[in-house]
């Protein structure tokens, strides 16, 4: 059975720090890795997909890495904005089609 | 609009009541799920579709129904609620393996 953990739970940083967020997952058989964000309240928007053939994706100031075969990936955010504050969620896709989450790492972060 | 849309948006029923939430897209994507959000879980998956006609069971099943008779509806029933069916239910859908986007969710509050 697949299993997505985060951690940490929650990170508070102040303005203009590089962080970065890690999702690990137990079963490395997976097609892709995607990274969601969720504000209160909100539904989940899609931020960056990784397959499972890719080492990482860029989107502006986020970037995802994802291997495999330790079963990690880590979301870096660049120069941290107030607006970044929000629940980041991370799901691999089984190669039975599943979409399994982790439980996500709710970001503070302060002016 | 294209997009997938999830209705109602809040739903308030009795403890014993039959009740149905819609998910309908509009891109022919063959892959649709849904999610349950509770505080302390994160996302977990109930139902996932491949294709219509064919349905499998997630994490969380018991006490719930889903059909795809249509590629583009896929309802998720409750034939009989309980007070731990309370939740945010989200709906998703993506085009085989790749990106998976999110409908805004439905509230249900069973009292």
């Amino acid at each position: 059975k697949q299993e997505v953990t985060q951690i940490p739970a929650a990170l508070s940083v102040p303005e203009g720090e590089n962080l970065v967020l890690n999702c690990s997952f137990t079963d490395s058989a997976i097609y892709n890795l995607q990274w969601f964000r969720q504000d209160p309240g909100k539904g989940l928007t899609s931020l960056l997909l990784i397959q499972s053939s890719q080492r990482e994706q860029t989107s502006g100031r986020l970037n995802a890495s994802l291997d495999k075969s330790s079963g990690r990936s880590t979301l870096y955010i660049a120069a941290s904005q107030p607006g970044d504050s929000a629940t980041y969620l991370c799901a691999v896709r089984n190669q039975g089609g599943k979409l399994i989450f982790g439980q996500g790492t709710e970001l503070s972060v302060k002016p | 609009d294209a997009g997938i849309t999830q209705s109602p948006r809040y739903k308030i029923t009795e403890t014993g009541r039959q009740v149905t939430l819609m998910c309908h897209q509009t891109w022919s994507h063959s892959y649709m799920f849904w999610y349950r959000q509770d505080l302390g879980h994160g996302l977990r998956l109930i139902y996932y579709s491949a294709a219509a006609d064919i349905t499998d069971k997630g994490e969380v099943p018991d006490g719930y129904v889903v059909s795809r008779s249509k590629t583009e509806n896929f309802p998720l029933t409750l034939e009989s609620a309980t007070r731990s069916q309370t939740s945010v239910y989200f709906c998703a859908s993506s085009d085989g393996t790749h990106k998976a986007f999110f409908g805004q969710g439905t509230r249900l509050t069973v009292v």
